[in-house]
């Protein structure tokens, strides 16, 4: 089955700095590749996600890179915020089957 | 507004009962999950469901069962708790629709087996 590799477990940042959490997939079938974030005591969110026909996708100061070659992808958040201390969690799927998660980063935001 | 809600917040259970965790969802998705979230161990699914009355192993099938009556309800069973299934449980919906695949969550169970 699919395995997906996440990190780092944790990262620091300073309010302003630039954070980037890098995951890895085995099953080259996959397709669809989210990320959720999940706050403190909160259920995890989709914040984005990319298909395999686009390598690069942005939402505002988040975005999403894919190498299918490598099988790796990317979340890259600029100009972090306190509100972005959460965990974050990549995924991998074929579409319409299920997730299968990394083990997700922390990331804390220091003002 | 997608909603997924689930039957408690927080549970406490003896070692050897039987505990039922259910979850609901308003939104007409055919399909529904139920992950155990551990520190270190990110979402692990447990089991899911495609319809009503199919069921499917996930990950970490071992000592819990599922039951799907309903298209709106996914129930959780743990025929005979046990501490190391003390956790905290999601469940979560999506459409089965190719392609498109995002998961809503609900706010979570924590169960702790003494």
């Amino acid at each position: 089955g699919e395995n997906v590799e996440q990190h780092p477990s944790t990262l620091s940042v300073q309010e302003g700095d630039s954070a980037v959490i890098k995951c890895t997939y085995s099953d080259s079938a996959s397709n669809y590749f989210p990320w959720y974030k999940q706050e403190l005591g909160k259920r995890p969110q989709l914040i984005i996600d990319i298909r395999s026909n686009v390598g690069e996708k942005k939402d505002q100061r988040i975005a999403v890179t894919l190498n299918k070659t490598a099988k790796h992808f990317s979340l890259h958040i600029t100009e972090t915020q306190p509100e972005d201390s959460a965990v974050y969690f990549c995924a991998a799927s074929m579409g319409y089957s299920t997730l299968t998660f990394g083990k997700g980063t922390m990331l804390l935001v220091s003002p | 507004d997608v909603k997924v809600t689930q039957s408690s917040r927080y549970l406490v259970k003896r070692t050897g009962e039987k505990v039922f965790l259910e979850c609901v969802q308003d939104m007409d998705h055919e399909n529904m999950f139920w992950y155990r979230q551990d520190p270190g161990l990110g979402l692990r699914l447990i089991y899911f469901s495609y319809d009503v009355k199919m069921k499917e192993k996930g990950d970490i099938p071992e000592g819990y069962s599922v039951s799907r009556e309903k298209k709106e309800r996914f129930s959780l069973i743990l025929e005979s708790a046990s501490t190391n299934q003390t956790s905290m449980y999601l469940c979560a919906s999506s459409l089965f629709q190719k392609g498109y695949n995002e998961q809503f969550f609900g706010p979570g169970t924590r169960l702790t087996v003494l």
